[in-house]
């Protein structure tokens, strides 16, 4: 079935760093990834939807500048955090959805953010 | 989206059928059931989808009421893997955004 693959599944970083966690769809096209994050004992919660080829789309009061997305390929995107804090820390997950409408989007296994 | 509304919490003997209510009165004609499920630090995976039909696979049983307005998860034979974060969310024929509830605890005990 469909694969998501996302790495790293866990970092451990200063504050002040900036970390890059990226999203593969294994075996098919995604013209649009979706960036979750996960608070401790919370449900999951949008903070982007990322499209191919074009600047993505975020969600209110997730501030672009802090967490950069890029979606160069049809198979890749990229959130980067930058100058990471500890309120960042984090279970980020993100998921892709085939080009085919009504399809299912499937998720990767997460990566859990520490920031010290 | 129309919102749904869940049971926070179930426990399922180990090997009976375990049977997830979901509420969704405000749903719209075209607007999909999805059931998802996320098992502690992972990611979520999908379960089943269906729009009106009852629906059927590997996993699950997805049944829908005629008018729509709720519909209920079965896993047939529950085990101990079963035990997870079930969501029911509702989304739009050709929606992208899948808005995340609270879900339904499931606790499969031996």
């Amino acid at each position: 079935g469909a694969v998501v693959s996302q790495h790293p599944s866990w970092v451990i970083c200063k504050s002040g760093t900036s970390v890059k966690i990226e999203c593969r769809s294994l075996d098919f096209q995604a013209t649009t990834m979706f960036w979750y994050r996960q608070f401790p004992k919370q449900s999951l919660m949008l903070m982007a939807t990322s499209n191919e080829g074009s600047k993505a789309t975020y969600e209110q009061g997730v501030e672009k500048d802090k967490f950069l997305i890029n979606h160069a390929s049809l198979t890749l995107s990229t959130l980067t955090v930058t100058s990471a804090h500890p309120e960042d820390s984090s279970f980020y997950i993100c998921s892709a959805r085939r080009t085919d409408f009504n399809q299912p989007q499937h998720f990767g296994d997460g990566t859990r953010l520490s920031i010290l | 989206d129309a919102k749904t509304t869940q049971p926070t919490s179930m426990d399922c003997a180990e090997g009976r059928a375990a049977n997830l209510p979901c509420n969704h009165s405000t749903i719209s004609g075209n607007e999909y059931v999805y059931w998802y499920r996320q098992i502690h630090s992972q990611g979520p995976q999908y379960i089943i989808h269906g729009l009106k039909n009852n629906e059927t696979n590997e996993m699950a049983s997805l049944i829908i009421t005629e008018d729509r307005k709720s519909s209920t998860l079965i896993l047939p034979h529950a085990t101990l893997r079963d035990t997870a974060v079930y969501y029911c969310i509702v989304v739009m024929e050709y929606g992208n955004k899948l808005v995340f509830g609270a879900g339904t605890i499931l606790r499969v005990k031996s």
